[in-house]
Order: C-alpha cells, then sequence, then structure tokens
C-alpha cells in the first residue's frame, strides 16, 4: 500500500492563478517533507521541504502547507506561470533521514 | 544535472539480454541510490549504498544487482531484462536532499 498518495493525477491552472497540489500520507513516523519537480528528460529536482515541527514554510512563490493531524500537505504556487508546468512529486522521510518514500506525482499544466 | 551523470542515456533490450546503467558522481557525497520511475508509481528506490563498499536493497530491489567499487561510482544491472523493467532509471546522491541525475530510459521488448 502506498504510504504517500498524490490523488491527483494532473491539474490544469491557468496563469497568474493560484495552484494547490495535494498529498496525503499514513506513516505517521514521517517527519520530514519535501516537494520535487520534474520537466520531462530532465531528473527530479528539489522544490521545497518542511519539517513536522513546522506547519507552513515559504520560498517564494512556492508554500508548503503541513496538517499533522490529517497527515496532509499541500504546495501552493502563487502567482502560477507557464514555466511551472510540470510533475510534482511529493515525497516523507523518518527522522528526517535520506530514505525519501515518493508520491506518484502531479502533472500540472498552467495555461498562458 | 550537473554531478550527477548516467549512462546509457537510452536503450533497448530483448527480454532476458542483460545490461548495465552506469552512474558517476563528481560532488564527493557518500550516499549514491537508485530509483526507478513509472506512470502513477512515482520514484520507488530499487537499491542505494551508503558509503563505498556496501549496499543495501530498497523497494523492489528483485531482478537487479549493484555495485559500488569505489566512492565515485554506482552501477545498476540487470541480469535478464524483462518487460516489466521497462521504466526510466535515475541515480541520485544525497546532498541534504536527493539530487538526480537527468535518467536512462529503458525498453525491454
Amino acid at each position: 500500500d502506498q504510504q504517500v498518495k498524490q490523488n491527483s493525477p494532473s491539474l490544469s491552472v491557468q496563469e497568474g492563478r493560484i495552484s494547490i497540489l495535494n498529498c496525503d500520507y499514513t506513516n505517521s513516523m514521517f517527519d520530514y517533507f519535501l516537494w520535487y519537480k520534474k520537466y520531462p528528460a530532465e531528473g527530479p529536482t528539489f522544490l521545497i521541504s518542511i519539517s513536522s515541527i513546522k506547519d507552513k514554510n515559504e520560498d517564494g512563490r512556492f508554500t508548503v502547507f503541513l496538517n499533522k493531524s490529517a497527515k496532509h500537505l499541500s504546495l501552493h504556487i502563487v502567482p502560477s506561470q507557464p514555466g511551472d508546468s510540470a510533475v510534482y512529486f511529493c515525497a516523507a522521510s523518518a527522522h528526517a533521514g535520506n530514505m525519501l518514500t515518493f508520491g506518484g506525482g502531479t502533472r500540472l499544466m498552467v495555461k498562458p | 544535472n550537473a554531478g550527477v551523470t548516467q549512462t546509457p542515456k537510452f536503450q533497448v533490450l530483448k527480454t532476458g539480454q542483460s545490461m548495465t546503467l552506469q552512474c558517476a558522481q563528481d560532488m564527493n557525497h557518500n550516499s549514491m541510490y537508485w530509483y526507478r520511475q513509472d506512470p502513477g508509481m512515482g520514484l520507488r528506490l530499487i537499491y542505494y549504498s551508503a558509503s563505498e563498499g556496501t549496499t543495501d536493497k530498497g523497494e523492489v530491489p528483485n531482478g537487479y544487482n549493484v555495485s559500488r567499487l569505489n566512492k565515485r561510482e554506482f552501477s545498476l544491472r540487470l541480469e535478464s531484462a524483462a518487460p516489466s523493467q521497462t521504466s526510466v532509471y535515475f541515480c541520485a546522491i544525497y546532498t541534504g536532499e536527493l539530487f538526480f541525475g537527468e535518467g536512462s530510459r529503458l525498453t525491454v521488448l
């Protein structure tokens, strides 16, 4: 059973609007969460992370929110740009370690 | 993705053939990983190596072998390829977060 799930395989958003990507996890031992972004024919690249001691982390247009009680995190992109069109993977680890469990990914399309 | 180089980038095999995917890093990090990416499945860990000379199984190790002969290189071998091993393979190193190579697309017919 997948411990990290991204239930939306795809998301389409208009340029300038907010993109919200969601991720759910089941393992209560996870305490460090990351988002990776992947363009076609490239490897995933690290985007933003959050520790379980926080409920929000912001980096420019990207904000990650963590709701530990619901075992849910989300990535907000504001404003969305066409260059944000990519596949986004949510990932989690226990004890802030280097063994990551990934979700299935969400393909974001930002329309001009 | 400078720092992690994978070869080959593309490969087509017939069922039963063998091949080795090569990964080399120039960032002097201890931990190296092999993942596979399949649609809807995200990235799944095949094998990892915490340091030179050590290797451990990940989530989906069956059908694969690995070798970490030195700090710089970590190879993934398919001894007898199967169509289920058609995938995109990524090598990664741990730099505080995982840093991935550009990937190797493998098709097994």
